[in-house]
């Protein structure tokens, strides 16, 4: 079954490390995002990519980046790490923008002392 | 721009039903997302209002009033199970649909 993954689901790391959170999709799906789940914020969007190539920010994308070199996958880097960023995130995937439905992942907890 | 609203806490009991609103600012609006998010798992979808009206689907409705900036979420028959946050998300004008989303309301279903 076509599915999207994340890895790792859970990562703790110290303040000023560069951290990647791996997100691969086989659905073969061209829109891929990033989005941060915290308590009292629900799910704000970090980076998204339309295709192979493209990138975008999203409304809280300050510290991280993101690259798109293929359909499948969306890795998203904190290049270096801050306290601030301590938070559950999630890759989501959709076919076309019309459809609109988000197929997320199972998320990451990213905790950074 | 989006300003989404919707209640932070709702309890209710197994077997009634319960209404969770969701309103919304915003200068254009191309449809309306509810989901569903159990405890520690992913959001997972649940219906896409982009006309006015109420949809039904099982157990779960979703209505939307374009002219009002108002949605709400029906759940019948409530199951335990239905303990989660409901997340309500707005896909904004132009041609990005990419949804934002409301900071959910947390349902606790009790015996």
């Amino acid at each position: 079954d076509a599915e999207i993954t994340q890895s790792p689901r859970h990562k703790i790391t110290e303040t000023g490390r560069q951290v990647t959170l791996a997100c691969h999709q086989t659905w073969n799906h061209n829109n891929m995002f990033w989005y941060r789940q915290d308590l009292g914020h629900g799910l704000r969007l970090i980076h998204y990519s339309y295709g192979v190539q493209d990138t975008n920010k999203g409304e809280v994308s300050d510290g991280y980046s993101v690259s798109r070199s293929n359909t499948e996958d969306l890795p998203l880097t904190l290049e270096s790490a801050a306290s601030s960023q301590t938070s559950v995130y999630f890759c989501a995937s959709r076919d076309s923008p019309n459809t609109g439905e988000l197929f997320f992942g199972e998320g990451s907890r990213l905790t950074v002392l | 721009g989006q300003n989404i609203d919707q209640p932070t806490e709702m309890t209710a009991t197994e077997g009634a039903i319960v209404q969770i609103n969701c309103t919304y600012q915003t200068s254009g609006f191309n449809g309306l997302f509810w989901y569903q998010q159990h405890a520690g798992e992913a959001p997972t979808f649940l219906s896409y209002n982009v006309l006015d009206g109420l949809e039904e689907k099982g157990r779960f409705s979703s209505f939307l009033s374009r002219s009002k900036g108002y949605s709400y979420l029906l759940l019948k028959e409530l199951q335990m199970k239905d303990s989660a946050s409901y997340l309500c998300a707005v896909s904004p004008p132009g041609g990005s649909y990419i949804p934002t989303f409301g900071r959910g309301t947390s349902l606790i279903v009790h015996p």
